[in-house]
């Protein structure tokens, strides 16, 4: 069971909006950046956010990352079926002196 | 354009050794910390070990710790995993991973194509 807690599955129609979580504790989320990865399957994973909230060069603003005390939220609006995924969060923990990843959440477009 | 080659993934015993490689290109590989992250077989991305731009600043994975050995060679723009004492668990892909900062973070900029590791009798 990963230290960073985030939803197993999420599902939404085409052009709604989804929020993944991803819930930590004081030495990760609560001391450190969060940053967001796209993966499918079989390809190598993207960075979507980084430092909480901030957009890589080409991610287009339809995805958002944000953070309040240890907790974090990737939106992701206008939902289209190319954006089913992978999600994962990650960030660095204080305490084991290295980087973790929540479970990732796989988003389905239905 | 960046572009990150993992090599070295193979089906080995129990209890063997194995050595992956990743050759970079397209920026300055001596600026940037880089890792190794893997993902096993229906399961999530998992850490493995990262390396400073000089190799001042190394960790590991609990899970490798002891039998893992990262290491880099910035005259030849490569990096390396040893990996000794291979149990089952280790079956998984492996991403090679350049850091955005020259100090490991969780900044992973870039991902290679990853090459998989077999563990198995």
């Amino acid at each position: 069971q990963s230290v960073l807690t985030q939803p197993p599955s999420a599902s939404v129609t085409p052009g709604q909006r989804v929020t993944i979580s991803c819930s930590g504790s004081s030495p990760n989320i609560g001391s450190n950046y969060v940053y967001w990865y796209q993966h499918y399957p079989g390809t190598a994973p993207k960075l979507l956010i980084y430092k909480n909230n901030q957009r890589p060069s080409g991610v287009p603003d339809r995805f958002s990352g944000s953070k309040s005390g240890t907790s974090a939220s990737l939106a992701i609006s206008g939902l289209r079926s190319e954006d089913e995924a992978d999600y994962y969060c990650a960030v660095w923990d204080d305490s084991l002196s290295g980087p973790i990843f929540g479970g990732g959440t796989k988003l389905t477009v239905l | 354009e960046v572009q990150l080659v993992d090599s070295g993934g193979d089906l080995v015993q129990p209890g063997r050794s194995l050595r992956l490689s990743c050759v970079a290109s397209g920026f300055t590989f001596d600026d940037y910390a880089m890792h190794w992250v893997r993902q096993a077989p229906g399961k999530g991305l998992e850490w493995v070990s990262g390396i400073s731009w000089n190799s001042g600043t190394i960790g590991y994975a609990g899970s490798v710790k002891g039998r893992f050995t990262i290491s880099r060679d910035n005259a030849k723009n490569s990096l390396f995993l040893q990996m000794n004492s291979l149990r089952a668990e280790d079956t998984a892909l492996y991403y090679c991973v350049k850091d955005m900062y020259t100090s490991p973070s969780s900044n992973f900029e870039y991902w290679g194509q990853g090459t998989l590791v077999t563990v198995s009798s």
